[in-house]
């Protein structure tokens, strides 16, 4: 897998918007871009993923650098609910599918009200 | 609710016991994913099932194992236990695999191997 990086924790204020920033200097062509988070004692959640456009769902927008090394999910409006980790994940082809998905460390993303 | 059901919750058991885990996937989904997650190694993917076949293997142990059964739920076993092995476990399903796809994730099975 390519490698992500992403800062170890931020914090916001509820009801602002949250940038989270992620780095995949080292992305392929075929690479697609994924986001997963965590909730304290829950099984991870699928947020969003892109592979070269700008990306947008109920959830939260997928903002992709024209060049691809970086990537940035943007939750519009944080609640106290969207306290989490947030894991910045690649994707590639190998021909017969894809592997699992190779978690990093994430952000810790901390709600303040 | 992902729709993905895994049993049991949690799991005490003895170091050298086997366990096994159960996952049901989500209706219409082919493809189930195990992965480990402890507190020194994070979430670490284990092995991928597709349609009954194996299709791609993480840091799995050689002491465990997993099957998909034609009825497309998981099992993954877990033989000679250690107290390394307490974890939390978690098996996600998806439609087909590819890398584009959604994984949806169970509520996990907490194992305890004292």
């Amino acid at each position: 897998d390519a490698k992500t990086t992403q800062p170890n924790s931020m914090e916001s204020n509820e009801e602002e918007p949250v940038h989270l920033p992620c780095n995949h200097s080292t992305i392929s062509g075929t690479d697609y871009i994924h986001w997963y988070r965590q909730l304290p004692s829950q099984g991870p959640e699928y947020v969003i993923h892109g592979l070269t456009s700008n990306v947008n769902n109920r959830m939260a927008s997928l903002a992709i650098a024209e060049d691809r090394k970086s990537s940035t999910l943007i939750l519009h409006r944080a609640t106290l609910r969207d306290a989490a980790v947030y894991y910045c994940i690649l994707r590639w082809y190998s021909g017969g599918g894809a592997d699992g998905l190779t978690f990093g460390k994430g952000t810790h993303l901390i709600i303040q009200p | 609710d992902s729709g993905v059901t895994q049993t049991p919750k949690h799991l005490i058991t003895a170091t050298g016991q086997r366990v096994t885990l159960r996952c049901s996937p989500r209706s219409g989904d082919l493809s189930v994913y195990w992965y480990q997650q402890s507190l020194d190694q994070g979430l670490q993917f284990l092995i991928q099932y597709y349609n009954g076949e194996e299709r791609a293997k993480g840091n799995i142990l050689e002491r465990f194992s997993a099957q998909q059964f034609p009825d497309l739920h998981s099992e993954l076993n877990l033989s000679s236990l250690e107290l390394g092995d307490s974890a939390l476990y978690f098996c996600a399903s998806s439609v087909e695999g590819g890398q584009a796809d959604t994984q949806y994730f169970g509520p996990g099975t907490r194992l305890t191997v004292l």
